[in-house]
């Protein structure tokens, strides 16, 4: 089957560094997506990882191993606006977009 | 760029109505989009994906007289909560795809979030 793991829950401290990881197993793969969602609303998009390597955007980066069906979301100088839930996800070979849990970060002051 | 706009952001309605929900691509054509229901703390559910101009394609259990789906244009696809019932309560979130790629990110709409009293 295929499947998406990544943590429920973490915890991190105003301005200091988290990194969120996700695992995959998927049938084939054709990128890997990150997503935000803050309570109540609707996810938008984070970054989007197809090559391996790591993919910076201010201060989130995101990084990829394909061999080893790894990512993982890293956050710098952590906001308290960065309170939210951290979505992975995945397209398989038939382009279909296969989604985790989400891993919910509590900041604190 | 890559705007969708969802319409109505709430609804509050009685048990057995039905509701409408539209998903607009504002500044991108869109042959398909997507709809997703999340239920308080649960991770994103894909409901059904919609194609342009043909049938919705729905996931297993998710029933297609309930909620019918219309893609009648490049840049709308509506959803249609038939007969809704309180346990049809829910944050139903569409989103769409630039193009006719298959690769590449989905863009969200804002959500609506629907109580069926």
């Amino acid at each position: 089957g295929q499947n998406i793991d990544q943590p429920t829950e973490m915890t991190a401290t105003e301005g200091a560094i988290v990194q969120i990881n996700c695992t995959y197993q998927t049938s084939g793969f054709n990128g890997l997506f990150w997503y935000q969602q803050h309570a109540g609303e609707a996810p938008t998009f984070l970054s989007y990882n197809v090559l391996d390597g790591l993919e910076e955007k201010g201060r989130f980066s995101s990084f990829l191993s394909r061999s080893k069906g790894y990512s993982y979301l890293l956050l710098k100088e952590l906001q308290m606006k960065d309170s939210a839930s951290y979505l992975c996800a995945v397209t398989d070979s038939n382009y279909q977009l296969i989604w985790g849990a989400g891993t919910k970060l509590i900041i604190k002051p | 760029g890559a705007v969708v706009s969802q319409h109505p952001s709430r609804v509050i309605c009685k048990s057995g109505t039905s509701v409408k929900i539209e998903c607009r691509s504002l500044d991108f054509q869109a042959t398909t989009m997507f709809w997703y229901r999340q239920f308080p703390k649960q991770s994103l559910m894909l409901m059904a994906t919609s194609n342009e101009g043909s049938k919705a394609t729905y996931e297993q259990g998710v029933e297609k007289d309930k909620f019918l789906i219309n893609h009648a244009s490049l840049t709308l696809s509506t959803l249609t909560v038939t007969s809704a019932h309180p346990e049809d309560s829910s944050f139903y979130i569409c989103s769409a795809r630039v193009g006719q790629v298959d690769v590449g990110p989905q863009h969200f709409g804002d959500g609506t979030r629907l109580s069926i009293l």
